[in-house]
């Protein structure tokens, strides 16, 4: 069974700070999907990035990055020079590599950021 | 290009009625998700359609939950008896596959519907 964990349920910064979320994964595929959403104050799920399991290069988009460590586990994200508009929650998702149209993503329970002025 | 659309935004039924909650995902797309987010916790994931197929229903909670996509677009998610219990926010997505064999697995979510059981 697969099953991701963000260990921080709540983390709060002041504006420009640099803020990151821990997320671990488990599952028994050799191959897989990781994934990043946003879900802002609206409430829409937003994604933010899509990595696969052959690759482990960092990945810089802006303000943010992300470090994949297969060894373990993990798929942590940085918010760098943190602003009032990244605050929301931030979901961690795993997913089987594809073998047809689209598979379900297993959710962490999500790490909710706030921004402070 | 529109996105994915839910109806109704919200839905407040009493104990034991039916409710029917809508999807319209984006043209083209051919895989549609329910997921069901309760407070405070990440999207859980119910059913996955491919075209007009239930192609994973392992998440559906019981019986008494069911879904359809009967012309491969628009899908309804059918709840019967409603219990208090059913009370979240249910998120529909979509994705595409290209026929290439691009793999597009990104789902895109729609607003969700927030149901409340009285």
């Amino acid at each position: 069974a697969q099953k991701v964990t963000q260990a921080q349920t709540e983390i709060s910064v002041v504006e420009k700070e640099d803020v990151t979320l821990d997320c671990v994964y488990e599952t028994r595929d050799t191959t897989y999907y990781l994934f990043w959403y946003k879900q802002p104050p609206s409430g829409e799920l937003v994604f933010l990035i899509r990595r696969n399991s052959f690759d482990e290069q960092n990945e810089i988009s802006g303000r943010y990055s992300w470090n994949f460590q297969k060894s373990t586990s993990s798929f942590n994200f940085t918010i760098t020079a943190s602003q009032v508009v990244d605050s929301a929650v931030y979901f961690c998702a795993l997913s089987e590599f594809i073998k047809a149209a689209g598979n379900k993503l297993t959710f962490g329970g999500g790490t909710r950021v706030l921004v402070k002025p | 290009g529109a996105g994915v659309s839910q109806t109704p935004s919200n839905k407040v039924t009493e104990k034991g009625k039916y409710v029917e909650l809508r999807c319209d995902p984006i043209s083209g797309h051919t895989a549609l998700y329910w997921y069901r987010q309760s407070l405070g916790q990440g999207p859980e994931f119910l059913i996955y359609f491919q075209g007009t197929g239930a192609a994973d229903d392992s998440g559906l909670p019981n019986d008494r939950f069911f879904a359809v996509r009967p012309e491969g677009s628009v899908s309804t998610l059918k709840i019967q008896r409603t219990e208090r219990g059913d009370s979240a926010v249910y998120l529909c997505a979509s994705s595409y596959w290209g026929s290439s064999g691009t793999n597009y697995n990104e789902q895109f979510f729609g607003p969700g519907t927030r149901l409340t059981v009285l």
